[in-house]
């Protein structure tokens, strides 16, 4: 049974840096693209990152590029993010997702990550 | 990346049938046949509901049905429930390896 394990949130200063990992369980890591989406508080869904399954390949949203990273290390099964520069208005749960059809396979709580002074 | 557009609210009694649009461009849901559907209980995390357009990942209810007709692509709830009560939200594919969403719809079982 797939299980996607968000972690690394937490509460950091307008400008910090934060890492967030996702722990993969019960399929092929290495087969599947993945993804980042994000949700500010009270607010709809918003997709943040993607990654080929080799690693090659990034793409972000124009809301992040250049200020977060997306990564992965296949013989870990764990996908990570990079958060720099961080805006009070990146305030939101990340999730992590597997690539599914072209749609998002959520299945953790996500990790909240608060940008505040 | 413009989001989609959906309308905030839907509702409908037990046992009948709601749909919900979801209106693109011909840049995102009109261009590609990748739109995919969540559902959201409160504090919960989104649920993958359709993917491609129409199909459903396994344990989905076939009370779920998706579909599309141009820019615009449908969410069909039959036989509402009162655990169909949630928010949803569509995701389309919007070429050169970008993803949007709608802005959500609230689902009401009256």
């Amino acid at each position: 049974q797939m299980q996607l394990v968000e972690s690394g949130g937490g509460v950091v200063q307008p400008g910090g840096s934060l890492r967030l990992s996702c722990a993969a369980s019960g399929f092929t890591f290495s087969s599947y693209g993945m993804h980042w989406v994000r949700q500010a508080p009270g607010k709809g869904l918003e997709w943040v990152a993607f990654i080929r399954s080799d690693g090659t390949d990034k793409y972000y949203a124009d809301s992040v590029r250049g200020r977060f990273t997306i990564s992965r290390d296949n013989s870990k099964n764990t996908l990570y993010l990079q958060l720099n520069s961080l805006r009070t208005d990146d305030t939101s749960v990340f999730y992590c997702a597997r690539d599914w059809g072209w749609g998002f396979a959520i299945r953790g709580q996500g990790t909240l990550v608060t940008v505040s002074s | 990346q413009s989001a989609l557009t959906q309308p905030p609210s839907a509702s409908g009694s037990p046992g009948q049938s709601v749909t919900i649009p979801c209106t693109g461009t011909s840049s995102d849901v009109g261009g590609y046949n990748f739109v995919s559907w969540y559902q959201q209980h409160p504090g919960k995390a989104p649920k993958l509901m359709i993917y491609e357009v129409s199909k459903r990942p396994e344990g989905v209810p076939d009370r779920f049905s998706g579909s599309k007709s141009g820019n615009t692509a449908s969410l069909t709830v039959s036989g509402l429930q009162a655990e169909d009560e949630a928010d949803y939200y569509c995701s389309s594919y919007a070429g050169s390896n970008n993803w949007v969403f709608g802005g959500g719809t609230k689902l009401t079982v009256l």
